[in-house]
């Protein structure tokens, strides 16, 4: 089953707004990552946060966890053309604690 | 470095056809994970692999789905026989490290199989 679920499932912004995703899961984590996936590639690991981490920043790309409500957000400031892809946050889960992963939010950002 | 790679890119077969994904990991990693993808179900995970050996298969469909890593540089995974339904992207990824502790997972290309 789903770990981690992703809100909203499209956004659409334009080029130089900020673009905000949220994600939601279900148990108790030690660590959550995002990753992006252009369209027909594979998923390429952008940032990990720990659980002990309130924020964690990389670039443009801003993350928070909040334990308390089991939920992190992604924010991409300054956004660009380029940054048009599916994001997608992953925690682990199952008896062996693999990644699994949310169901996306695709970002389009107009130039 | 190579990445994680995985082939064929593209395979377009017909029911009731045996289907073999193949993968080779990133050289190093001991965990192997192959991901199904569809625009229904999302990113799926059908089996996760260390040091060879598979640890949780609970995510594989059905009996007509099965996946090997005869040795830490190579993996298949099976679809005998194919279903329409069975139409996706299929993802093998890598990372190091045993049970999961927050390592980064590689994916490959993908391969992208069309049942007709």
């Amino acid at each position: 089953s789903q770990q981690g679920e992703e809100d909203p499932q499209a956004l659409s912004i334009q080029e130089g707004e900020n673009a905000t995703m949220n994600c939601s899961y279900k148990t108790s984590i030690n660590n959550l990552q995002w990753y992006r996936q252009n369209s027909g590639r594979g998923l390429v690991h952008l940032i990990l946060i720990r659980s002990n981490e309130r924020e964690k920043h990389s670039g443009r790309l801003r993350v928070t966890l909040d334990t308390s409500k089991k939920s992190s957000s992604l924010l991409i400031t300054a956004s660009r053309a380029a940054d048009t892809a599916s994001y997608f946050c992953a925690a682990p889960s199952g008896s062996a604690r693999q990644l699994t992963f949310g169901s996306g939010t695709q970002l389009t950002v107009l130039p | 470095d190579a990445g994680v790679i995985q082939s064929p890119r593209h395979e377009v077969t017909e029911m009731g056809q045996e289907v073999t994904l193949r993968c080779k990991p990133i050289s190093g990693h001991n965990s192997l994970f192959w991901y199904r993808q569809t625009m229904m179900r999302g990113l799926e995970l059908l089996i996760y692999f260390n040091n060879n050996v598979p640890i949780d298969d609970s995510g594989m469909p059905e009996d007509r789905f099965s996946a090997k890593m005869p040795n830490a540089s190579f993996s298949t995974l099976k679809i005998q026989p194919s279903e329409p339904r069975d139409s996706a992207v299929y993802f093998c990824a890598s990372s190091l490290g045993g049970e999961y502790s927050g390592n980064t997972i590689y994916f490959g290309e993908g391969s992208w199989l069309t049942v007709v």
